[in-house]
């Protein structure tokens, strides 16, 4: 069955640019959204946006102007980079599959996640 | 942005219990509505999707209803495996899909 695998380092800088990468084994990534979802220890779930295979995007307007995503269908790998983290982006970031439809995304399966922490 | 509100926040039960969660939308999501299990240090796990549709693999026990506002996941008869955070998500199109804020089933 299709596995995920989130991957990158687990401690920034403040300011920095955190980039996490999520590797799909079990299946091919095409034809499928890939969302990345984030949760602060302790807290609940924020959706942070999404990707196709075609390299089109959505993100959360919140975190709009920070975020990039990217795909590498080569290596059956999505990434997300986050600009000029702070203490508020310290979370579990989570790579997550979504639906081959552009309406709407529910999610399975899910990463094992990876905690990423925000220290100078 | 449309809100999901989860009742209750924290919910005691014992073995074999009827469980019932209520997630409430401050807007009309008609069916797009998806619950999920996060036992602690673990990804969420999809149980139900489109309202009331069974997750594969999920057991028979777990069901989802409603449309529209208002959403109910059922555990008919409660497992010592199912204690766990219960959230809700909905993904209605051209919408910030959001999550609810957890249900939290603790043993009583």
């Amino acid at each position: 069955q299709v596995q995920l695998q989130e991957s990158g380092p687990g401690l920034v800088k403040p300011s920095e640019t955190l980039s996490l990468t999520c590797t799909v084994s079990g299946g091919s990534i095409s034809r499928y959204y890939w969302s990345w979802i984030r949760q602060p220890a302790g807290k609940g779930l924020e959706w942070i946006g999404r990707i196709y295979t075609t390299g089109s995007t959505n993100y959360n307007p919140s975190l709009k102007s920070r975020v990039t995503m990217s795909v590498d269908t080569s290596k059956n790998q999505f990434s997300l980079k986050l600009r000029s983290v702070t203490a508020a982006d310290m979370a579990v970031y989570y790579c997550a599959r979504g639906s081959s439809s552009p309406i709407g995304d529910y999610f399975h399966p899910w990463g094992q996640g990876t905690l990423v922490t925000v220290s100078s | 942005d449309i809100q999901l509100t989860q009742s209750p926040s924290t919910l005691s039960a014992s073995v074999g219990d009827r469980v019932t969660i209520t997630c409430r939308a401050s807007q009309r999501i008609s069916s797009w509505l998806a619950w999920y299990q996060q036992k602690p240090g673990k990804a969420p796990k999809l149980l139900i999707y489109d309202a009331s549709s069974l997750e594969s693999g999920v057991p028979s026990r777990f069901s989802g209803s409603g449309s529209g506002t208002e959403f109910t996941l059922t555990i008919s008869s409660l497992q010592p495996d199912d204690f766990a955070t219960y959230y809700c998500q909905h993904y209605k199109s051209y919408s910030l899909w959001t999550f609810g804020q957890g249900t939290k089933v603790e043993i009583k």
